[in-house]
């Protein structure tokens, strides 16, 4: 299948500071990714979904101010959570689609983020 | 947005068991996924239907697309302890361009 790579696979940071998260499409160009969140022993939840050269769309409830998301080329998007507070602490996932009917979805290994 | 409903939620089984668990949606998908998820990383896809009706093998794994496209089961043969896990279905529809993903069922295989 398809590689996706996701940097870092985890990260502290202190409160009040930014963090920025990668997600690269290694073998494939992905004009589509979507970025998930994921509380212990849960589902996935999708936050926003990234479209190369356009503004991301983002899920009733997330906040684009917070978790802001570049999608510049079509090898790599971004998440960057701002101002970061305990309660954004959880693991982070992102996924791209790949495929000639592009309806598969190919994920990255995740990043756990701890906000101290 | 759109509900899978996944089941069983859970199941403890022996080494060499067949396993099943399905997804079901009040909404048709265009398209039906399993992925299966290790602590700590990523979910990866195991199998990927497209059409209504179709059934797919990888290895053990059988999974099937259904008929009213609101549902999809898989099926694990002869399970092994490195199945252990959490599997998830997912639901694509053109229409939204996004994926659904049931709560998942974790797999515990005991050898």
């Amino acid at each position: 299948g398809a590689v996706v790579s996701q940097h870092p696979s985890r990260v502290i940071c202190k409160s009040g500071t930014s963090v920025k998260i990668e997600c690269r499409s290694l073998d494939f160009q992905a004009t589509t990714m979507f970025w998930y969140r994921q509380f212990p022993k849960q589902s996935l939840m999708l936050m926003a979904t990234s479209n190369e050269g356009s503004k991301a769309t983002y899920e009733q409830g997330v906040e684009k101010d917070k978790f802001l998301i570049n999608h510049a080329s079509l090898t790599l998007s971004t998440l960057t959570v701002t101002s970061a507070h305990p309660e954004d602490s959880s693991f982070y996932i992102c996924s791209a689609l790949e495929g000639s009917r592009n309806t598969e979805a190919f994920f990255g290994q995740g990043t756990r983020l701890t906000v101290v | 947005g759109q509900q899978l409903n996944q089941s069983p939620q859970s199941m403890f089984i022996q080494e060499g068991e067949d396993v099943s668990m399905n997804c079901t949606s009040s909404s048709i998908f265009n398209t039906w996924l399993w992925y299966k998820q290790d602590p700590g990383e990523g979910p990866v896809l195991l199998i990927a239907l497209y059409k209504a009706g179709e059934l797919t093998s990888n290895g053990r794994l059988t999974a099937q697309f259904g008929i009213t496209r609101k549902d999809s089961f898989l099926n694990i043969s002869a399970s092994i302890p490195s199945d252990v896990g959490i599997y998830f279905c997912a639901g694509h529809t053109y229409n939204f361009n996004k994926f659904y993903f049931g709560s998942g069922t974790k797999l515990n295989v005991k050898p």
